[in-house]
């Protein structure tokens, strides 16, 4: 059982270079979401999938760029990397489950360095 | 602005101690707390609380909501070296995007 998987686990960007961070579950959740985090800080979204063809910004948009062209993969877009895009990257799915909110699940991160 | 705001930040103990970990939270439309635990890679999920004074426990990890005064509380007994991890606090609103909005976290060392 797969759950959420990240692709590349580690990267190394120069400045102003672009990339993709992969993100795919298999456990057909609806929610997709990418955070960072930053060293001593907490999680923070970036931007977050409702569905296929939906996606919406979070707390830190910018500079980043999503698609969810299918429920399984939510890829993260940096087109002109930046220091300050330096971070641990999280994707993380959830389903809906009754009226309490679904528990979100979280892969395994893709640390990124901006030189 | 919603806000989730966890103290302390830093916390050192000796095996076999009781700690306390608090989360308190502003958020509009609240529907429920969670509570996670991240060692060195993602978190994992480890309680997620929607009434007020209903204890959730799992082994020697036990949580609850006071939803009047907006906060929460992680309780670990006779803590461990394997308890050593962050503990984030992150809080859920009504609507329709699931959002989680995350503490930045409590750093817990159990020292042998």
């Amino acid at each position: 059982n797969a759950g959420v998987t990240q692709t590349p686990k580690f990267r190394i960007l120069k400045i102003g270079q672009s990339m993709t961070l992969q993100c795919t579950q298999d456990m057909n959740h609806n929610y997709m979401y990418w955070y960072r985090q930053d060293p001593g800080m907490g999680l923070k979204l970036i931007y977050y999938s409702v569905g296929a063809g939906i996606t919406d910004k979070g707390e830190v948009p910018n500079g980043y760029n999503v698609s969810r062209s299918t429920t399984e993969d939510f890829p993260l877009r940096l087109e002109l990397a930046a220091p300050s895009q330096t971070s641990v990257y999280f994707c993380a799915s959830s389903n809906r489950a009754g009226g309490a909110g679904g528990t979100q699940y979280f892969g395994p991160g893709t640390r990124l360095t901006v030189l | 602005e919603d806000k989730v705001v966890q103290s302390p930040l830093s916390l050192v103990v000796h095996e076999g101690d009781t700690v306390t970990l608090n989360c308190s939270y502003e958020v509009t439309n609240f529907r429920s707390l969670l509570w996670y635990k991240q060692e060195k890679k993602a978190p994992t999920f480890l309680f997620m609380l929607t009434s007020s004074g209903i204890e959730k426990k799992s082994g020697r990890l036990s949580s609850i909501l006071d939803k009047k005064e907006l906060f929460s509380i992680l309780n670990i007994t006779a803590t461990q070296t394997g308890d050593s991890a962050i503990y984030l606090c992150a809080v859920l609103s009504q609507g329709g995007s699931e959002k989680l909005v995350f503490g930045k976290g409590t750093k817990l060392t159990v020292n042998p």
